[in-house]
């Protein structure tokens, strides 16, 4: 059963870059059908798709995120991550690495890890 | 980008009642809607996809209905463990839509 674990700073400076990692256990992420994202939640708000990663490399963001995201996949360690330039405290949130379906909705989450940003 | 639009924000009920969350979308995203269960230090859990279908091991008595604009979650017979915070989700257009999400406590 494949499982997801978020890891990553839980503290990360204004105008920094915030680096997370989702670690896969359990199955392989090398299936063509599957993409990989990220998504957070803000205290208070709700869910904000950020990007996802499919196995061949394509990549799509929310341009709500003006380009500041990159998603990228190392399949032979079961691993994608996320890096996030020029945070600020509207970045600080609960962020969760999942699995999309290939029609885009996400059928496996990670637990989710809390950044702040604060300096 | 479509808005999904999640009502209530709160729901109070008790065990054994009947709930159901509404979710309206800024414009026809046919029936590419999903809905996911969230709770505090746990991985969230999706629960129904393409409106109605219903994901694997999650219980019969989460179904979900509507189409076009307006979608509704409801959960018959609530259950302890379903005291959570509940989105939808809209799949139809890039950039994917969720909810403000529903918090259902206890009455």
């Amino acid at each position: 059963q494949l499982q997801l674990h978020e890891s990553g700073p839980g503290l990360v400076e204004p105008s920094e870059t915030l680096s997370l990692t989702c670690s896969a256990s359990g199955d392989s992420i090398t299936r063509d059908s599957n993409f990989w994202g990220w998504a957070r939640r803000a205290p208070g708000k709700g869910l904000e798709w950020i990007g996802t990663v499919q196995f061949g490399g394509s990549t799509y963001y929310n341009p709500s995120l003006h380009g500041r995201a990159t998603i990228s996949l190392d399949s032979s360690r079961s691993q994608f991550f996320l890096s996030l330039r020029t945070v600020t405290a509207a970045d600080t949130a609960v962020y969760y690495c999942a699995r999309l379906t290939f029609t885009r909705y996400f059928d496996l989450w990670g637990r989710g890890t809390l950044v702040t940003v604060s300096s | 980008d479509i808005q999904m639009t999640q009502s209530p924000s709160t729901l109070s009920a008790s065990v054994g009642e009947t709930v159901t969350i509404t979710c309206r979308a800024s414009q026809s995203v046919t029936t590419w809607v999903a809905w996911y269960q969230l709770k505090p230090e746990t991985a969230p859990a999706l629960l129904i996809y393409k409106t109605s279908n219903l994901q694997d091991g999650v219980p019969s008595r989460f179904s979900g209905s509507g189409s076009g604009t307006e979608f509704t979650l409801t959960i018959s017979s609530l259950q302890p463990e379903d005291f959570a915070t509940y989105f939808c989700q809209q799949y139809r257009n890039p950039p994917w839509t969720f909810g403000q999400g529903t918090r259902v406590d206890i009455k």
